[in-house]
């Protein structure tokens, strides 16, 4: 079983839609939470951190459940431009601290 | 502006060459990553290292090496290329404590031949 596991998608949703991802993660050490964004050809780059407490930023909306070991990202109102592969990634201590990733979910956005 | 920069965007090595991937990072980031991306894989964890000269196995260590010798720099080594190595690999690097990302580099597409 994969530390990090998401959802391959893809997801096809029209423009507007409100689409959400799961990602869940099998190690209770796991300390920091983060969503990725990667468009085709491109490395990866950080689209939000997710706060115990879940956080927002502007059409995108993070949530993390400790207790059930999943974090969640909502992306509302989307646009073409969502279209990308999304990364869930967790961030724990073995010696020092270690970024392990999910195998990233697949959006496409149609006009 | 932060930066992680890997030495080659293409390469094609024939089978049975050592094969060095090379990725430097000026933003004095304790920990550095060495990732493989295939379809459907997604980013898998080759190694890793959070100080120098100290390095961890990720998932896939098998048939690869790291070295690192100075903290803004770190190497991935294919001892004896083989055909099933193709793929993209991306460094990265990140600070140790909190809330903080991984920056990536662009990446290297390695074609064994």
């Amino acid at each position: 079983r994969k530390e990090v596991e998401q959802d391959p998608g893809p997801f096809n949703v029209p423009e507007g839609a409100t689409v959400a991802f799961n990602c869940t993660y099998s190690n209770s050490a796991s300390q920091s939470f983060f969503w990725y964004r990667q468009d085709c050809r491109k490395e990866p780059k950080l689209l939000m951190s997710v706060y115990s407490s879940g956080n927002e930023d502007g059409r995108f909306t993070a949530q993390l459940n400790r207790a059930s070991q999943y974090i969640s990202l909502l992306i509302r109102d989307s646009k073409l431009s969502d279209s990308a592969t999304y990364l869930c990634a967790v961030k724990r201590r073995t010696g020092g601290f270690k970024t392990i990733f999910g195998a990233g979910t697949r959006l496409f956005v149609k006009a | 502006d932060v930066k992680v920069t890997q030495s080659s965007r293409y390469l094609v090595k024939r089978t049975g060459e050592k094969v060095f991937l090379e990725c430097v990072q000026d933003m004095d980031h304790e920990n550095m990553f060495w990732y493989r991306q295939d379809p459907g894989l997604g980013l898998r964890l080759i190694y890793f290292s959070y100080d120098v000269k100290m390095k961890e196995k990720g998932d896939i260590p098998e048939g690869y090496s790291v070295s690192r010798e100075k903290k803004e720099r770190f190497s991935l080594i294919l001892e004896s290329a083989s055909t099933n190595q193709t793929s993209m690999y991306l460094c990265a690097s990140s600070l140790s404590y909190g809330n903080t990302e991984a920056f990536f580099g662009q990446g290297t597409r390695l074609t064994v031949v």
